[in-house]
């Protein structure tokens, strides 16, 4: 069974917070993982590709991956209304064609 | 800029009948794909190309057709035999150059029923 698991949200927070994002996947075995954010009637835009366990950090965003509890995390430092979107939580699986793909978290930054 | 660009933004289809996406892309990628996306769910995988004149079949190509003459493009078409075609459809594409490279996205066509 292939799954990747979000909360749907919405998740509504004040601006300046961390947000923290999450997902649980199900498959052991793939262990590639992106997030993607997807405004409102537009494409996703990929932010984070992350491989295992462990931190990526790029700007105001971090990515985690636990592999213990099949757990992945994006935080946002600084949180801004801008990051107002719906974040995809995605695990590659045996080649680029396979992405298990999460049905995403709507998140509202209120100024 | 490069990027991959998706035509119309909204599409109407009548009943019986077939209407086509079309996605077109300047980043030289050689891979491309279709996705449905509907609420509540994540992206569905609908055909993939990964050279021109070749495709393959995703998780839900029933009701579906594509082609793949030029690398460019990659049209959609959406048949009669698709009874649940209302979805929002996304086109995206990425290098194939053996390594892992994510996959990038054109901003979509949501397709409604008349």
């Amino acid at each position: 069974q292939k799954e990747v698991e979000q909360d749907p949200g919405p998740l509504s927070v004040p601006e300046g917070a961390i947000v923290s994002l999450n997902c649980t996947y199900s498959n052991s075995a793939f262990q590639y993982f992106m997030w993607y954010r997807q405004y409102s009637r537009k494409g996703p835009e990929l932010l984070m590709y992350t491989y295992s366990s462990g931190n990526k950090e790029d700007g105001r965003f971090t990515a985690q991956v636990d592999k213990s509890s099949k757990y992945i995390s994006l935080f946002i430092r600084d949180s801004q209304p801008s990051d107002s979107a719906t974040y995809l939580c995605v695990q590659e699986g045996d080649s680029n064609y396979q992405l298990i793909w999460g049905a995403g978290t709507k998140l509202i930054i209120k100024p | 800029d490069g990027g991959i660009t998706q035509s119309p933004k909204y599409l109407f289809r009548k009943e019986g009948q077939n209407v086509t996406l079309s996605c077109e892309q300047n980043l030289n990628h050689d891979a491309m794909y279709w996705y449905r996306q509907d609420p509540g769910q994540g992206l569905r995988l609908i055909y993939y190309s990964q050279i021109v004149n070749d495709f393959q079949k995703g998780d839900i190509a029933e009701g579906y057709s594509v082609s793949r003459e030029k690398k460019e493009s990659f049209p959609l078409t959406v048949t009669s035999a698709q009874k649940n075609p209302t979805a929002f459809y996304l086109c995206a594409s990425r290098p194939d150059d053996g390594g892992r490279q994510p996959q990038h996205f054109g901003d979509g066509t949501r397709l409604s029923i008349l």
